[in-house]
C-alpha cells in the first residue's frame, strides 16, 4: 500500500472564498481519486485526476467549481473555489497503485464553511 | 443501471458474530471490496474478492457469489472498536467502484 499525506486535516472558511487541498503520496501510483464525504452517507466521487491532462468529472461536479491538478504521479491538489455552506463536507484523497488494486485513502480534510 | 445494496444499520453484541450483506449490480465486474470507517475517520481496507468463495483474514471473513450478485462481510468475536460503519463497493468494468451507502454497525456490551 502507499502513504497518503492530505493536508489541511480541517479549515473553517468564509463563504466566497476558495481552499486548495493537497495530497502527496510517497510512492507513484496509477490513479488518483477525489471524493466527498456529507455527514453520515457514503462517499460521492468528485473526479479522477488525470496525470498531465485535465481531470474528469462525475455528473455534478465542474471545473470551475472543484479545479483539480496533478503534475506528477504522487501529487494533486483539489480547490473547492467560491464556497458556500453547501461545501461543508469531508474531502477524501484517495489512490490506486493499479487498475484492480483497492483504492487507499488519505485522512480527509473537514471542510466547514461559515 | 448500476447499484448497491446494504442494510443501514445493524447492531450486535460484544463476543458474537455479525453477517453484513452486500447485493450489486454493476456493468462488468473486476470485483467486490469492503471497507472500514470509524466516525471522523477515512475509510481503511478490509477485503478484496474476485472468485467465488470465502476469504478469511483473521476475525473477518468476505465471501463473494458471482452469480449471485452477492456478497458478505463476517465478523466473528465481536469487539467494541468494531463499531464502525462498513461500505461495500463493486468495481464494474471500466475499473470504477460503485459504492454502497454503508451499514452503521453498533455493538452492545
Amino acid at each position: 500500500s502507499a502513504v497518503i499525506s492530505q493536508k489541511p486535516s480541517r479549515d473553517i472558511c468564509q463563504r466566497g472564498t476558495s481552499l486548495t487541498i493537497q495530497c502527496q503520496v510517497d510512492s507513484q501510483v496509477t490513479m488518483m481519486f477525489w471524493y466527498r464525504q456529507q455527514p453520515g452517507q457514503s462517499l460521492t466521487l468528485i473526479a479522477t485526476a488525470n496525470q498531465g491532462s485535465e481531470a474528469t468529472y462525475e455528473s455534478g461536479f465542474v471545473i470551475d467549481k472543484f479545479p483539480i491538478s496533478r503534475p506528477n504521479l504522487t501529487f494533486s491538489t483539489l480547490t473547492v473555489s467560491n464556497m458556500s455552506p453547501e461545501d461543508s463536507s469531508i474531502y477524501l484523497c484517495s489512490v490506486q497503485i493499479r487498475e484492480n488494486s483497492p483504492l487507499h485513502f488519505g485522512n480527509g480534510t473537514r471542510l466547514t464553511v461559515t | 443501471g448500476q447499484n448497491i445494496d446494504q442494510p443501514t444499520e445493524m447492531t450486535a453484541t460484544e463476543g458474537a458474530i455479525v453477517q453484513i450483506n452486500c447485493t450489486y449490480q454493476t456493468s462488468g465486474f473486476n470485483g467486490l471490496f469492503w471497507y472500514q470507517q470509524h466516525a471522523g475517520e477515512a475509510p481503511t481496507f478490509l477485503s478484496y474478492n474476485v472468485l467465488d468463495g470465502l476469504e478469511e483474514k483473521g476475525r473477518f471473513s468476505s465471501f463473494l457469489s458471482r452469480s449471485k450478485g452477492y456478497s458478505y462481510l463476517l465478523l466473528k468475536e465481536l469487539q467494541m472498536k468494531d463499531s464502525a460503519s462498513y461500505l461495500c463497493a463493486a468495481m464494474d468494468s471500466n475499473y470504477q467502484l460503485i459504492w454502497g451507502a454503508g451499514t452503521k454497525l453498533i455493538i452492545k456490551p
